[in-house]
């Protein structure tokens, strides 16, 4: 089955500063990465996905990266502001047929004001 | 207000003793499914159910079950045969789509807040 390690497991950055969270898989078949935060005490929440039909895809400050060769995939965040602060976790799945996601370890990131 | 309602958000419970975890949903999604989550390990699948009167076990189903009679229910019994039931549960939802008469599944997991779970 996939297999998704993330790096790092905690990470703080200065306020305006970048953070880049990273992420591998194992399945070559995977072709669905999402991205989920988990605010302190609350749920987890979708904030970006990508298919592998694309190489980088971006939502304002977000944007994610996919090297399929590699099979790593990334979370850039720029102009970390303190709303940042929470765990992030990335995911891999066949976006199709495949109804399990298998999700990475997580990464605390912490903004430093 | 459409959404994914857990309970309890805390609930202890003695040893030897099962419990069962609420989940109830009313964004008609078909598939539900409940991870457990704890420091350092991310969120690892228990189970999960594309349609009403099917369900599949995830990773880590020992000593868990679960059963869904309703569309928009699908609780989760931890028995007194798991033998680290202490964490966090999540359930989540997700849109299923049908390609070439098979069910699929698209997108977004949407998440409820949580029941955490002490075993004393």
């Amino acid at each position: 089955g996939e297999n998704v390690e993330q790096h790092p497991s905690t990470l703080s950055v200065q306020e305006g500063d970048s953070a880049v969270i990273k992420c591998t898989y194992s399945d070559s078949a995977s072709n669905y990465f999402p991205w989920y935060k988990q605010e302190l005490g609350k749920r987890p929440q979708l904030i970006i996905d990508i298919r592998s039909n694309v190489g980088e895809k971006k939502d304002q400050r977000i944007a994610v990266t996919l090297n399929k060769t590699a099979k790593h995939f990334s979370l850039h965040i720029t102009e970390t502001q303190p709303e940042d602060s929470a765990v992030y976790f990335c995911a891999a799945s066949m976006s199709f047929g495949n109804e399990k996601l298998t999700f990475g370890t997580g990464t605390r990131l912490t903004i430093i004001p | 207000d459409g959404g994914i309602t857990q309970s309890p958000k805390y609930l202890f419970r003695k040893e030897g003793q099962n419990v069962t975890l609420s989940c109830e949903q009313n964004l008609n999604h078909d598939a539900m499914y409940w991870y457990r989550q704890d420091p350092g390990q991310g969120l690892r699948l228990i189970y999960y159910s594309q349609i009403v009167n099917d369900f599949q076990k995830g990773d880590i189903a020992e000593g868990y079950s679960v059963s869904r009679e309703k569309k928009e229910s699908f609780p989760l019994t931890v028995t007194s045969a798991q033998k680290n039931p202490t964490a966090f549960y999540l359930c989540a939802s997700r849109v299923s789509g049908t390609s070439g008469g098979a069910t699929r599944f698209t997108g977004e997991l949407f998440f409820g807040e949580g029941s955490r779970l002490t075993v004393l």
